[in-house]
């Protein structure tokens, strides 16, 4: 049973870029959440995503968009990146409405 | 609101002994809480979690938390430190947002070391 999974692991963009991130959810998984963890310091919510539309986002700016699809993937994309987005950028999904969260490996964006 | 503090960014133990972990969470509502941990340049891997049933939890690899809701805290131990134990450890609440819909507030994190 295939657990969450992201891609690219690594990423280095420059100031100014846009970048697209992308999650698989675990086996007979409908939400998807993602969280941004900046270097020492816990994850921070940014949106969620259940029936491939955002239900709720964290205190993040407009610049941080995503998407679900119909097999209940996900995208975060950002645009303009600026340099303090370089963080972990983890992917977690759950059933609707279920209390625990799985999360992916994660995704390493470095922004020069 | 909700909020999760996590006391003692650094513990460091020696192998074999007690490891404790804190954490106090505030919540207006009863609280969905987790413990994950994170080894380096990995994700997040469940250890346990309490959602109201016995305040006793017990997870993977030896550990387990206690629910007290006198003192608001879900403190992480395991008996005897590995040092395969060595990783951050996150604790976290479940907050319930529009429609009942869950997101995670996360604490910012305690790094164990165990050395020999």
């Amino acid at each position: 049973d295939a657990g969450v999974t992201q891609s690219p692991t690594h990423l280095i963009k420059t100031r100014g870029q846009q970048v697209t991130l992308r999650c698989s959810p675990k086996s007979g998984h409908d939400t998807v959440s993602w969280y941004q963890q900046a270097l020492g310091q816990g994850p921070q919510f940014i949106f969620q995503y259940y029936e491939e539309e955002e239900r709720q986002r964290g205190n993040f700016p407009d610049r941080f968009s995503g998407h679900q699809f119909p097999n209940y993937s996900s995208e975060l994309n950002v645009n303009a990146l600026l340099l303090g987005d370089s963080a972990l950028y983890l992917c977690a999904s759950s059933l609707e409405a279920a209390e625990t969260q799985y999360f992916g490996p994660g995704t390493r964006l470095l922004v020069l | 609101a909700q909020s999760v503090t996590q006391l003692g960014s650094h513990v460091s133990v020696s192998e074999g002994a007690l490891v404790l972990l804190r954490c106090n969470y505030s919540s207006s509502v009863p609280p969905y809480l987790f413990w994950y941990v994170q080894y380096p340049n990995q994700g997040l891997q469940l250890l346990l979690k309490y959602t109201s049933a016995a305040t006793l939890v017990k997870g993977i690899n030896g550990f387990e938390a206690e629910f007290k809701k006198s003192e608001t805290s879900f403190h992480l131990t395991k008996p005897s430190a590995h040092m395969s134990d060595a990783a951050e450890y996150f604790c976290a609440v479940s907050a319930f947002i529009s429609g009942g819909y869950n997101k995670l507030i996360f604490g910012a994190g305690t790094r164990l070391a165990v050395h020999p």
